[in-house]
C-alpha cells in the first residue's frame, strides 16, 4: 500500500501569509493527488484534484503543484477561514490513502 | 444541492452488528460511485469502502475486509454499509462520501458523518 506523509503536522501562521504545505507518496503517484480542508466539527472538502485543478468554487489563493512523489499545497494569502486541517490522498493505486494531516493554527 | 446524510450509528458492543445509511439527493445518484470514509476520535481520515455505480466494482480496505458489506440501492438513492464483528477500533466517524465522476475515488462531496462507538 502507498503511504503519504505530511509536513509539518502544524504550524501556526498569520493571515496574510503565503504557507506551503508538503505532501510526500512512498512511491510514485503520477498526478493523482487530492488535497482536502476540515474544518472542525465539519466534513472535509475538496480543494484539488489531479494534483494542481482546483475544484470549482475553490477560490484562487489555494494552489497544487507536484508530481511522481512530492507534491506542495500552497495558500498566497492566508485569510481566517483558512485555519483548518488539510489532508492530501492519492487515488494511483488501491486501497486510496490520506496523510495525516497537517494543522494551520492562528499564530 | 448535493445532499448526503448518513444514519444509523450509534453504540454498540464488539462482536455485534450495525447497518449504516446514507441517502443522496441534489445528483442522479445512479451516476456515480460512492464511498465510506471514517474518522476516529482526533485521528485523520481512512478511507474504509467503494461501490460503482452499479455495483460491479466494489472495493475495501484491508482493515475492514470479510467483516463490512457495501451496497447500494439506485432506487432509493442510497448507500449503505454492514458493519459484523465491530471491533473496538472501528470506532470512528463514518463518513459517505460521491465520487466525482467514473470511479475515481476523488470525494467531491461529503455527508456530516454518523458516529459509531464500539465499545462494551
Amino acid at each position: 500500500a502507498i503511504r503519504m506523509t505530511q509536513s509539518p503536522s502544524s504550524f501556526s501562521a498569520s493571515t496574510g501569509d503565503r504557507v506551503t504545505i508538503t505532501c510526500r507518496a512512498s512511491q510514485g503517484i503520477s498526478s493523482y493527488l487530492a488535497w482536502y480542508q476540515q474544518k472542525p466539527g465539519k466534513a472535509p472538502k475538496l480543494l484539488i484534484y489531479a494534483a494542481s485543478t482546483l475544484q470549482s468554487g475553490v477560490p484562487s489563493r489555494f494552489s497544487g503543484s507536484g508530481s511522481g512523489t512530492d507534491f506542495t499545497l500552497t495558500i498566497s494569502c492566508l485569510q481566517s477561514e483558512d485555519f483548518a486541517t488539510y489532508y492530501c490522498q492519492q487515488y494511483y493505486s488501491y486501497p486510496p490513502a490520506f496523510g495525516q494531516g497537517t494543522k494551520v493554527e492562528i499564530k | 444541492e448535493v445532499q448526503l446524510v448518513e444514519s444509523g450509528g450509534g453504540l454498540v458492543q464488539p462482536g455485534r452488528s450495525l447497518r449504516l445509511s446514507c441517502a443522496a439527493s441534489g445528483f442522479t445518484f445512479d451516476d456515480y460511485a460512492m464511498h465510506w470514509v471514517r474518522q476516529a476520535p482526533g485521528k485523520g481520515l481512512e478511507w474504509v469502502s467503494g461501490i460503482s455505480w452499479n455495483s460491479g466494482s466494489i472495493g475495501y480496505a484491508d482493515s475492514v475486509k470479510g467483516r463490512f458489506t457495501i451496497s447500494r440501492d439506485n432506487a432509493k438513492n442510497s448507500l449503505y454499509l454492514q458493519m459484523n464483528s465491530l471491533r473496538a477500533e472501528d470506532t470512528a466517524l463514518y463518513y459517505c462520501a460521491k465520487d466525482r465522476s467514473g470511479w475515481t475515488h476523488i470525494f467531491d462531496y461529503w455527508g456530516q458523518g454518523t458516529l459509531v462507538t464500539v465499545s462494551s
